[in-house]
């Protein structure tokens, strides 16, 4: 069964400041992988999604790499601004079962 | 504006009552999703479907269900026998294959009590 880990569940930083939220996945058989941000009370947001045969994807600020041997995911947010608080999820997609699993996620808090 | 529309956005419901909560979308999607999402958890699939008339269960499909008579259409019934229905709940559609992104509607908020 995938299970999919995102470390740290909480982070806060200045704005300004360079980061990487990290997710890990057991089983390395992904079709896709995907990072989505979701605000308070809101859905989800899709912001990158890597097929399993690129290593990475951008999009502005932001930059998501694959490692799907180590069954590994970064996801890079450039000079971080307040408007870039969120609860980021990463998700990949299995196949055989046509579904993403997600990771609980981390909540990105910047400040001024 | 392509999109998904959940509504109602908030659903207040007495314990032992059914309730269904709507999902529409206007992309020309395929596939629609419904997941549950509980304080501490990952999103959990209760049901999906890929087609119109065919649907799967997820993860969590007991107290649940559902049908997918149009393609635009994807409601999910809360049952009575579900244990523990209080959650957000949300739906999702993406065009078939993998190499499309999910897109979400903004989720309803369902209390019971």
């Amino acid at each position: 069964k995938q299970e999919v880990t995102q470390i740290p569940a909480a982070l806060s930083v200045p704005e300004g400041e360079n980061l990487v939220l990290n997710c890990s996945f057991t089983d390395s058989a992904i079709y896709n992988l995907q990072w989505f941000r979701q605000d308070p009370g809101k859905g989800l947001t899709s912001l990158l999604l890597i097929q399993s045969s690129q290593r990475e994807q951008t999009s502005g600020r932001l930059n998501a790499s694959l490692d799907k041997s180590s069954g590994r995911s970064t996801l890079y947010i450039a000079a971080s601004q307040p408007g870039d608080s969120a609860t980021y999820l990463c998700a990949v997609f299995t196949g055989t079962a046509s579904k993403l699993t997600f990771g609980t996620g981390t909540r990105l808090q910047v400040t001024l | 504006d392509g999109g998904i529309t959940q509504s109602p956005k908030y659903l207040f419901r007495k314990e032992g009552q059914n309730v269904t909560l709507s999902c529409e979308q206007n992309l020309n999607h395929d596939a629609m999703y419904w997941y549950r999402q509980d304080p501490g958890q990952g999103l959990r699939l209760i049901y999906y479907s890929q087609i119109v008339n065919d649907f799967q269960k997820g993860d969590i499909a007991e107290g649940y269900s559902v049908s997918r008579e149009k393609k635009e259409s994807f409601p999910l019934t809360v049952t009575s026998a579900q244990k523990n229905p209080t959650a957000f709940y949300l739906c999702a559609s993406c065009e078939e294959g993998s190499s499309s992104p999910l897109h979400f509607g903004n989720g309803t908020r369902l209390t019971v009590t």
